[in-house]
């Protein structure tokens, strides 16, 4: 079974105006984390946001927030007041702390474009 | 700081020809690792070393070799390249420890085997 999934291969949203990027994740861990990274079309890997397994409020940095509801399993990024800029590939990923040295499973991946 | 860097950062090489990429971290980081991005796949795991002298494999291993001889230093070697290892490589570095380590990567090195 996948362990991430992300289910929207595009997604498209009008400047100004906030998006929501699905993640739902598989785990039998108690303790994990998850992470949403982009990736511009220059290619380097931007880390966005984390949210750990224990964490009781959703996390958000700036226009970014992380919509986490542990019982459904899934770890959505909500980007709101969408920018050009935010025109990118959205990778979703998850460190199980069980035994893993900090590794990440990353999905596949959702390419946003914002729209003028 | 420079951060994560990887040489070089493109590559086109022949089946059965080898090579060396190099990742180098200056934040001290315990843990680093080797990715492969292919279109449509995500990243996926190659090696990783939790500390100077260790290594271990990851999701896909077939095909490569690591050394980490220095704490700063992440090596991944092909030793008889293929077609199927065309592919745009990451490293990244993390501290050791849980909570909210996140990595961090490098720019990457778009590999072409022919």
């Amino acid at each position: 079974a996948q362990k991430i999934t992300q289910t929207q291969p595009g997604m498209f949203v009008q400047e100004k105006e906030a998006v929501t990027l699905d993640c739902t994740y598989d785990t039998s861990d108690q303790s994990y984390g998850l992470f949403w990274y982009k990736q511009p079309s220059s290619g380097e890997m931007i880390f966005l946001i984390y949210q750990g397994s224990y964490d009781e409020q959703n996390a958000t940095e700036g226009r970014y927030s992380l919509n986490f509801q542990k019982a459904r399993k899934s770890a959505n990024l909500v980007i709101s007041a969408s920018q050009l800029g935010d025109s990118a590939m959205y990778f979703c990923a998850m460190r199980e702390d069980d035994s893993s040295y900090g590794k990440l499973t990353f999905g596949q991946g959702t390419i946003l474009t914002v729209h003028p | 700081n420079a951060g994560v860097t990887q040489t070089p950062k493109f590559r086109v090489l022949k089946t059965g020809q080898s090579m060396t990429l190099l990742c180098a971290q200056d934040m001290n980081h315990e843990y680093m690792y080797w990715y492969r991005q292919d279109p449509g796949m995500g990243l996926r795991l190659i090696h990783y070393s939790v500390g100077e002298g260790t290594t271990a494999k990851g999701e896909v291993p077939d095909g490569y070799n690591v050394s980490r001889l220095k704490k700063q230093n992440f090596l991944l070697g092909l030793e008889s390249a293929a077609p199927s290892q065309t592919s745009v490589y990451f490293c990244a570095s993390s501290y050791a420890g849980l909570a909210g380590n996140e990595q961090f990567f490098g720019p990457g090195t778009r590999l072409t085997v022919l």
